[in-house]
């Protein structure tokens, strides 16, 4: 089975800090991962997606995340927080087996302090 | 253009009522979802749509529920004799592309589902 993981429930980090949000993942072959944003009343946003090739994949608004196979993970990353980058988090793997299912983290809560 | 739109936004019941939750996907998307977010989850699959059928309702947890798609565009997930653990946030995403290749979901806002 498919399944990702986030361990922190939460996340502070201050304006123009560099942040990172951790994901893990247990997958039998390779793994299709994601991110979403979803901001209050709002639904999920797409962030960015790790298919195959380079490690390093860049999405929307600066973030960027980092494909590790050798520690199963894929953590979202950006350089400076933003205030506005304050939303919660839900990484996500989509079943190899079954490609119209998507697993979703229990996500992680931002909070970008001034 | 117009995103996914979900009515209505918010819809509190009486345990044993019937509930339908409407979705209307981004035009022209052939590939519908339906997930249910339980408060401090991550989405939960329940179905999918390609078109008008529904190609995988592997996610549904009982026979209480139940999504249409009669023509391919606009979807109504519907809920028997709702139980209290049925609240939640019904989420609905459409897609442009056949999901066996590279695509990108996009998310309405939700239906806050409260059952009493």
């Amino acid at each position: 089975a498919q399944s990702v993981a986030q361990p922190e429930d939460q996340v502070n980090v201050a304006e123009g800090n560099p942040l990172t949000v951790k994901c893990t993942y247990s997958v039998s072959g390779n793994p299709y991962l994601f991110w979403y944003v979803q901001y209050p009343n709002r639904g999920l946003q797409f962030l960015l997606k790790y298919i195959t090739g380079d490690n390093l994949v860049k999405g929307s608004y600066g973030f960027e995340a980092e494909f590790n196979k050798s520690q199963t993970s894929f953590h979202l990353k950006k350089p400076s927080a933003l205030v506005s980058d304050s939303a919660l988090y839900f990484c996500a793997v989509r079943d190899v087996d079954n490609f119209n299912k998507f697993y979703f983290g229990s996500g992680t809560k931002l909070n970008v302090k001034p | 253009g117009a995103g996914v739109s979900q009515t209505p936004s918010n819809k509190v019941t009486e345990k044993g009522k019937y509930v339908e939750l409407r979705c209307d996907p981004i035009s022209g998307h052939t590939a519908l979802y339906w997930y249910r977010q339980s408060l401090g989850q991550g989405p939960e699959f329940l179905i999918y749509f390609q078109g008008t059928g529904a190609a995988d309702d592997s996610g549904l947890p009982n026979d209480r529920f139940f999504a249409v798609r009669p023509e391919g565009s606009v979807s109504t997930l519907k809920i028997q004799r709702t139980e209290r653990g049925d609240s939640a946030v019904y989420l609905c995403a459409s897609s442009e592309r056949d999901p066996w290749s590279d695509y990108e979901q996009f998310f309405g806002p939700g239906t806050r589902l409260t059952v009493l």
